[in-house]
């Protein structure tokens, strides 16, 4: 059964510098990895997506890389600003269509 | 990304009605639905998979009596809490995939937060 795993639970650093999240997965044998964003009462927000063929994804500040082999994918912020301030989740899904399993997710305060 | 609806946003209702939640999937075909559960502080726990046209399939746990899932189109999926009861208020999320695009990314709507009194 797959387990997905993210260190620390919670997280705060000062405005401007780097946010490292770390995902870790028990069965490398995974479709793809999917990291999402949640601000407090909200619905998820859809970041980065890995397919398992690939090994990184960036969209402007946020660079997400996979390591299928090792079970593990970190997600980059550069340059942390307040509005990153949320709950970053990550999740694997085993096949197309298949259900994705989420980790217990990373809750970031980025202080001004 | 793509974009999903929910709707009501925020329903409070007395024990034992029933309560109906919308899920649209506003500019893409969802061949499958996810419909999750979000208790306060902790994440999602998926409650049921439904794929356009037949039976869902529900987690383990989850009484399939009490939460009537209808996905009748592909781009609506229903999730009706049957005589709500206190311990069924919740952070109820839906979300949807599509084979038409690439990479199975998943999008999630808005969530439903439903109060039972």
């Amino acid at each position: 059964k797959q387990e997905v795993t993210q260190i620390p639970a919670a997280l705060s650093v000062p405005e401007g510098e780097n946010l490292v999240l770390n995902c870790s997965f028990t069965d490398s044998a995974i479709y793809n990895l999917q990291w999402f964003r949640q601000d407090p009462g909200k619905g998820l927000t859809s970041l980065l997506l890995i397919q398992s063929s690939q090994r990184e994804q960036t969209s402007g500040r946020l660079n997400a890389s996979l390591d299928k082999s090792s079970g593990r994918s970190t997600l980059y912020i550069a340059a942390s600003q307040p509005g990153d301030s949320a709950t970053y989740l990550c999740a694997v899904r085993k096949a197309a269509g298949n259900k994705l399993t989420f980790g217990g997710g990373t809750r970031v305060l980025v202080k001004p | 990304g793509a974009v999903v609806s929910q709707h009501p946003s925020r329903v409070i209702c007395k024990s034992g009605t029933s309560v109906k939640i919308e899920c649209r999937s506003l500019d893409f075909q969802a061949t499958t639905m996810f419909w999750y559960r979000q208790f306060p502080k902790q994440s999602l726990m998926l409650m049921a998979t439904s794929n356009e046209g037949s039976k869902a399939t529900y987690e383990q746990g989850v009484e399939k009596d009490k939460f009537l899932i209808n996905h009748a189109s592909l781009t609506l999926s229903t999730l009706t809490v049957t005589s709500a009861h206190p311990e069924d208020s919740s952070f109820y999320i839906c979300s949807a995939i599509s084979y038409g695009r690439a990479l199975n990314e998943q999008f999630f709507g808005p969530g439903t937060r439903l109060t039972v009194l």
